[in-house]
């Protein structure tokens, strides 16, 4: 089984450019997430995707985040303009349900650097 | 709404000894608490889980946790540590009615020296 698939897995770019991240899920995982990891924390949720409809996006910050899930299946993240404080780690995550309750898995992640 | 909290930033022991990486947590309902692992440049892995019943779960490379619910908390162990084990370490809660809100602790770094 394949797991989730992120790219890029590394980016740099200056301060007010933007950028996006590519996320595809474990085939038949409904649930798809993308976290941000600040260094030195713990994953913090963005969005939470059920299908193609968003379920939580509470802690996005929507002037300058954006996401959106294509068909149900990939998702894109993108930061238009970027800050400094935007440098971490974007995690992408699917889930399934296993064993009484939900499992998440989660990709590699993209390691954004902003300066 | 729920909360985690470990205590420890930084663990260091070493190989062979015994570890244990503390998670405490908060919430107004009943929850489910998981553990993971991240390795360095990779994703999180799920070290094992707790839902209901024996407050003693066993999950994979030999870690196990028990759930303490009068204190709130949900303790990971392993008898022996090896320099492979050598990885940041997450807890995390979700709500126990299904729930996918997964809420994750800041992670302790855990070293094992030769």
């Amino acid at each position: 089984e394949a797991g989730v698939a992120q790219s890029p897995r590394y980016k740099i770019i200056e301060k007010r450019q933007s950028v996006a991240f590519w996320c595809n899920p474990i085939s038949g995982h409904a649930t798809l997430y993308w976290y941000q990891q600040i260094l030195g924390q713990g994953p913090k949720l963005l969005i939470q995707f059920q299908n193609n409809g968003v379920v939580d996006d509470s802690q996005l910050p929507k002037d300058r985040f954006s996401a959106e899930r294509l068909k149900g299946v990939d998702s894109t993240l993108k930061i238009q303009p970027a800050k400094l404080e935007d440098s971490a780690v974007y995690l992408c995550a699917s889930s399934l349900y296993r064993d009484s309750s939900y499992e998440q898995y989660f990709g590699p992640g993209t390691r954004l650097t902003v300066t | 709404a729920q909360s985690v909290t470990q205590l420890d930033s930084q663990v260091p022991v070493f190989e062979e000894a015994p570890v244990e990486l503390r998670c405490n947590y908060s919430s107004s309902v009943s929850v489910y608490l998981f553990w993971y692992v991240q390795y360095p440049n990779q994703g999180l892995q799920l070290l094992l889980k707790y839902l209901s019943g024996s407050t003693l779960v066993k999950g994979i490379n030999g870690f196990e946790a028990e759930f303490n619910k009068s204190q709130t908390s949900f303790h990971l162990r392993k008898p022996s540590v090896h320099i492979s084990d050598t990885a940041e370490y997450f807890c995390a809660v979700t709500p126990g009615d299904y729930g996918q809100n997964f809420v994750f602790g800041p992670g302790t770094r855990l070293s094992v020296l030769p």
